[in-house]
């Protein structure tokens, strides 16, 4: 059972904001460094955040992330069909022992 | 250009080992860049860390499975290995091994999979 918490879903039409939060602790967010990973159906994940706020080569700069305490958000500007994934969320969690800690994840749909 | 690449058996019996190896091309794993690690997704359902490693000395593991688990390298192959002992149906996922880097910046901890391979589903029955 993740300690990350994220919606289980989040929607918007061709061109809009959408914004996926991910809720940690004082363990995890709070201390390291939030990491986002993209998956499109049927693929492996891609990452797409890592620290917080910077973005891999090659990934498009409508995708931000942020942090702020426990808590950390993904931010996608100008929505995509070809955004329509999964989002997931992640974190070295220092109370238990160093697991890294995956969110649920969060269905993005493209209306 | 980097590529992993996940092989082993697609189907295990039930208190067997699941064993899987990581092929890397385009990189080398005794690079000291790079940890090597093992993501899980059961069907249907999210992402779970398996565990890691950078040497033979410096592994880490999801406490849930570290007693079952074992990680290990063939520097000789370029590969890195996952074991699963005593497997249940609960260990039926696709398993992807990535790569991984780990350490510090000025945003603090960091620890993320920047490059995965496709993945490779394991089904654990009889």
């Amino acid at each position: 059972q993740s300690v990350l918490t994220q919606p289980p879903s989040a929607s918007g039409t061709p061109g809009q904001r959408v914004t996926i939060s991910c809720s940690g602790s004082s363990s995890d967010i709070a201390t390291n460094t939030v990491t986002w990973y993209q998956q499109l159906p049927g693929t492996a994940p891609k990452l797409l955040i890592f620290s917080n706020n910077q973005r891999p080569s090659g990934v498009p700069d409508r995708f931000s992330g942020s942090k702020s305490g426990t808590s950390a958000s993904l931010a996608i500007s100008g929505l995509q069909s070809e955004d329509e994934a999964d989002y997931y969320c992640a974190v070295w969690n220092d109370s238990l022992n160093g697991p890294y800690i995956f969110g649920p994840g969060t269905k993005v749909t493209v209306l | 250009q980097l590529q992993l690449q996940e092989s082993g058996p697609g189907l295990v019996k039930p208190s067997e080992t699941l064993s899987l190896t990581c092929t890397v091309s385009g990189d080398s794993i005794t690079s000291p860049t790079y940890y090597w690690g093992w993501i899980r997704q059961p069907p249907g359902k999210g992402l779970e860390w398996i565990g890691s490693i950078y040497d033979s000395e410096t592994t880490y593991s999801n406490p849930s499975l570290k007693s079952r688990l074992t990680i290990s390298l063939d520097t000789s192959k370029n590969q890195f290995s996952l074991k699963l002992t005593s497997v249940t149906a609960a260990d039926t996922a696709v398993y992807y091994c990535a790569r991984l880097l780990s350490g510090y910046d000025g945003s603090g901890f960091f620890y993320y999979f920047n490059y995965w391979g496709q993945g490779a589903l394991v089904i654990v029955s009889s």
